[in-house]
């Protein structure tokens, strides 16, 4: 347990749907991230909140669709994606200040797209 | 961020010291040395870090060369629970990078009986 829960941890959707992805984190922190893990690739950086405020969007497609209602929550809208989409979504936080802070990590959704 | 350099694998036997070595030849003085290790479908999960001295903590032990430009993550007593892949990663600390985590290929390291 890292204090970063994911739900659902398992999704099976067609193109056509819509869905979300939760996350939460338990921990104070107040930067959360939004990571996809494809098969056989490195982990890529999709979104970065910081105070409830995105600083980062790492060139994603429009049907993925981000938000962040307050620091302790994260949510990942899904709409028409695609087969290509299928990956495991992970989630972190850490907490902003000065130094070194590691990130901590949610278990992931894995999500496949029919 | 500077880029490192792992093997792809490597194996180890239960019990035994699991020496992971990874090259950042580019590394600046800023840059911080991370490791994470994800345990197959699982999220990362942070081991350890260091800047220029040699860090040790209840998971492992981080051995930094005195040019930086290559360090070596050291798990004493390897267990069947270590396998996993893993991750070293270098980042700058100061502001304005939104302190993200760059995850190239990683080792993965198997433990064997």
């Amino acid at each position: 347990e890292t204090g970063v829960t994911q739900t659902p941890r398992h999704l099976v959707m067609g193109m056509t749907n819509k869905k979300s992805l939760k996350c939460e984190q338990h921990l104070g922190h107040n930067a959360m991230y939004w990571y996809k893990q494809s098969a056989k690739k490195p982990l890529e950086l999709m979104f970065v909140y910081n105070f409830k405020e995105q600083t980062e969007n790492n060139s994603v497609p429009s049907r993925f669709s981000p938000e962040c209602p307050n620091s302790s929550h994260l949510f990942l809208h899904l709409h028409t994606l695609q087969p290509e989409d299928s990956a495991l979504y992970l989630c972190a936080s850490r907490k902003l200040g000065s130094g070194p802070n590691e990130q901590f990590f949610g278990p992931g959704t894995r999500l496949t797209v029919l | 961020d500077a880029k490192t350099t792992q093997p792809p694998s490597m194996d180890c036997a239960e019990g035994r010291a699991a020496n992971l070595p990874c090259n950042h030849s580019t590394i600046s003085g800023n840059e911080y040395v991370y490791w994470y290790r994800q345990i197959h479908s699982q999220g990362p999960q942070y081991i350890i870090h260091g800047l220029k001295n040699n860090e040790t903590n209840e998971m492992a032990s981080l051995i930094i060369t005195e040019d930086r430009k290559s360090s070596t993550l050291i798990l004493p007593h390897a267990t069947l629970r270590d396998t996993a892949v893993y991750y070293c990663i270098v980042r700058d600390n100061s502001g304005g990078s939104n302190y993200k985590l760059t995850f190239g290929k990683g080792t993965l390291l198997t433990v064997n009986p």
